[in-house]
């Protein structure tokens, strides 16, 4: 009963350096999600996965690029990453009608 | 675009007290609206959801919220807070039942004895 697994927990970059941030889901769920949460600004959706073979934009997907590799795992990529793009990363999945299941986050700081 | 405004950043409730948290929505229907909770240094959990019907609902942990259309608001209430309620509250709403979620900024809770 893992639920959705994050991996790394923590991660420290240099500005420019490249990343993959893993994700797993073992619910059997269609939708999965990516999202950043910053001090003061919520969770904003960087892109998400309706089903497998199919991603889209959401709020802020400026810097970033996913897979979803098949059902149960979706990875977000930052190919250069920037100081700006420091936060907390929270992947989700879900079988509908807002049932998010989320992980427990990756600390992602880029110096 | 739909957004959610979470007008109380820091709220302060001692223990056994009555809480309410704050939430409301720009929408032009009626939205499928939710609570989380976010204890640090966890995700969130799913608190409570409304779609339709009675606009009382139940959640889990002794929550609950009401919807009220007038109001465009979805308030979170508890009758009695315990130390452990102390964490981070996100009301969310789906965006046209699309399953995409957008969150408010959140309110911290904290406890005091």
């Amino acid at each position: 009963n893992a639920g959705v697994t994050q991996t790394p927990k923590f991660q420290v970059l240099k500005t420019g350096q490249s990343m993959t941030l893993q994700c797993a889901q073992d619910m059997n769920h269609n939708s999965m999600y990516w999202y950043r949460q910053d001090p003061g600004m919520g969770l904003r959706l960087i892109y998400y996965s309706a089903s497998e073979g199919t991603t889209d934009k959401g709020e802020v997907p400026n810097g970033y690029n996913v897979s979803r590799l098949n059902k149960r795992e979706f990875s977000l990529r930052l190919e250069s990453a920037a100081p700006s793009q420091t936060s907390v990363y929270f992947c989700a999945s879900s079988l509908g009608r807002g049932g998010y299941t989320f992980g427990s986050g990756t600390r992602l700081t880029v110096v | 675009a739909q957004s959610v405004t979470q007008p109380d950043i820091h709220i302060t409730v001692s223990e056994g007290a009555s809480l309410e948290l704050r939430c409301n929505y720009s929408y032009g229907a009626t939205p499928y609206l939710f609570w989380y909770v976010q204890s640090p240094g966890q995700g969130l959990q799913l608190l409570l959801k409304y779609f339709s019907g009675d606009t009382l609902v139940q959640g889990i942990k002794g929550f609950e919220a009401e919807f009220k259309r007038s109001q465009s608001s979805f308030n979170l209430r508890k009758p009695s807070v315990h130390w452990s309620d102390a964490a981070e509250y996100f009301c969310a709403v789906d965006d046209f039942g699309n399953e995409k979620l957008t969150f408010g900024t959140g309110t911290r809770l904290t406890i005091i004895p």
